[in-house]
Order: structure tokens, then C-alpha cells, then sequence
């Protein structure tokens, strides 16, 4: 079965400071991966995904991912976040065959300050 | 409708009691999933329904968990005897293709489940 960690609990950020979120899965077989944003008081939307083809995938509002393979990596990356970005982040994969769910890490809580 | 749906938002209950909480699906998606957030555990996946049928169960915690999904759409997590444990938000999803699809999951709201 597929399982995910991520790194950081809680992070603390300056407006347009670099921001890396680290997540790493287990699974040895092809995995489809996804990072979803929870921004305070709203439900989970699709940040980015990753099926195939270039292992650097651009999501919304500047965020973007690298799949790293040999580590089974796909940590989430924005070179200046802003205020708004304040959210809690979730990394969730699943494998590409097979009728498997989404299993989501336990999510890096953002907070970004003025 | 124009995303999912989910009721109540919230629900307040003593334990021993049980609860039904309702997920309305975007219009024409085939697979539903229920998820539960509880505080820094982040999802934790309950159960998945690929039209009526479901094919992982997996991750409902005991068999006081139920979930049923009729006529491709509408479903209903069920909790009976309610234990303080399981207050959590729960989370419905769906999407139009299967697990493993690589469809994008839509959320709704969910509900809160606050047991006394």
C-alpha cells in the first residue's frame, strides 16, 4: 500500500521568502501525484499533478513540483510566497493502476507573515 | 449541481447515538470517496464507491462505519453508537474517472461531527 510523509508540520514564513515542502511516498510501482491547498475556512482544491511526461509541473498561483523518481520525491515549491498563500498543504499519491484511493500525507500547515 | 454537496456542516451529538452524513456528487461523476480529517492527522481515508459498488473498504474503522451510494450519486456515511473518537470532519470527494485514473478529486465542504 502507498503512504506519504511530509516533513514539516508547521512552517513560518516572511512575505517573498522561498518556500520548499518537502513529501516523499512509498510505493514501488508507476504512482500519479498530486498536492492539494486547503486555504483557511474553504474546502481542498488541486494545486498540481503529475501523470507523466516532464517531472517539473507548474500548478496555480505560482506553485510548482518536482517529481524526483530515484527519491521518491515531489516536493512543492514558490520562489516569493505572498500572504494569501496562508493555507495548509496536502501531498497525496496514487498508484497509476488499480482501483486505489488517494492517500494524502498529514499536511504542512503555511503561515505566511507581513 | 455546481460542486459537491455535503450536509449538515455541522453535527452535534451524544455518544450512543447515531448519525447519517449525506454527499451529493458533482452531476456525472462516477467515483466517490469519503475521507476524515481530524486535527493533525490529516486524511484519512474511509471508504471509495466506483459507480453504487465499492471496492475499498479499507479505511472504515470499525463496523460501526457504513456507507451506501444509490443510483450512482447520492451517498450516505453512516456512524452508529458514536464514540468521542469519531469527531472528525468528514470529507466527501468525487471525480469522474476511478482511483488510479488520475482524475482530479473535487471536495465538498464536509461536515463536523462533534461528539459529546
Amino acid at each position: 500500500a502507498q503512504s506519504v510523509s511530509q516533513h514539516n508540520h508547521h512552517v513560518i514564513l516572511s512575505e517573498a521568502a522561498s518556500l520548499e515542502l518537502g513529501c516523499n511516498y512509498s510505493y514501488g510501482g508507476t504512482v500519479n501525484l498530486f498536492w492539494y491547498v486547503q486555504y483557511p475556512g474553504q474546502h481542498l482544491q488541486l494545486l498540481l499533478k503529475y501523470f507523466s511526461g516532464d517531472p517539473l509541473v507548474k500548478g496555480i498561483k505560482g506553485f510548482e513540483a518536482e517529481f524526483i523518481k530515484s527519491k521518491f520525491s515531489f516536493n512543492l515549491r514558490k520562489p516569493s510566497v505572498q500572504w494569501s498563500d496562508t493555507a495548509e498543504y496536502f501531498c497525496a499519491v496514487t498508484a497509476r493502476s488499480g482501483n486505489t484511493p488517494l492517500v494524502f500525507g498529514k499536511g504542512t500547515r503555511l503561515s505566511v507573515i507581513a | 449541481g455546481a460542486g459537491v454537496s455535503q450536509s449538515p456542516s455541522n453535527k452535534v451529538t451524544e455518544k450512543g447515538k447515531d448519525v447519517e452524513l449525506r454527499c451529493d456528487p458533482i452531476s456525472g461523476h462516477t467515483a466517490l470517496y469519503w475521507y476524515r480529517q481530524s486535527l493533525g492527522q490529516g486524511l484519512e481515508f474511509l471508504i471509495y464507491f466506483q459507480g453504487n459498488s465499492a471496492p475499498d473498504k479499507s479505511g472504515l474503522p470499525s463496523d460501526r462505519f457504513s456507507a451506501e451510494r444509490t443510483g450512482g450519486s447520492v451517498s450516505t456515511l453512516t456512524i452508529q453508537r458514536t464514540q468521542q473518537e469519531d469527531s472528525a470532519v468528514y470529507l466527501c470527494a468525487s471525480s469522474f474517472m476511478g482511483a488510479g485514473g488520475a482524475g482530479e478529486l473535487f471536495f465538498g465542504e464536509g461536515s463536523r461531527l462533534t461528539v459529546l
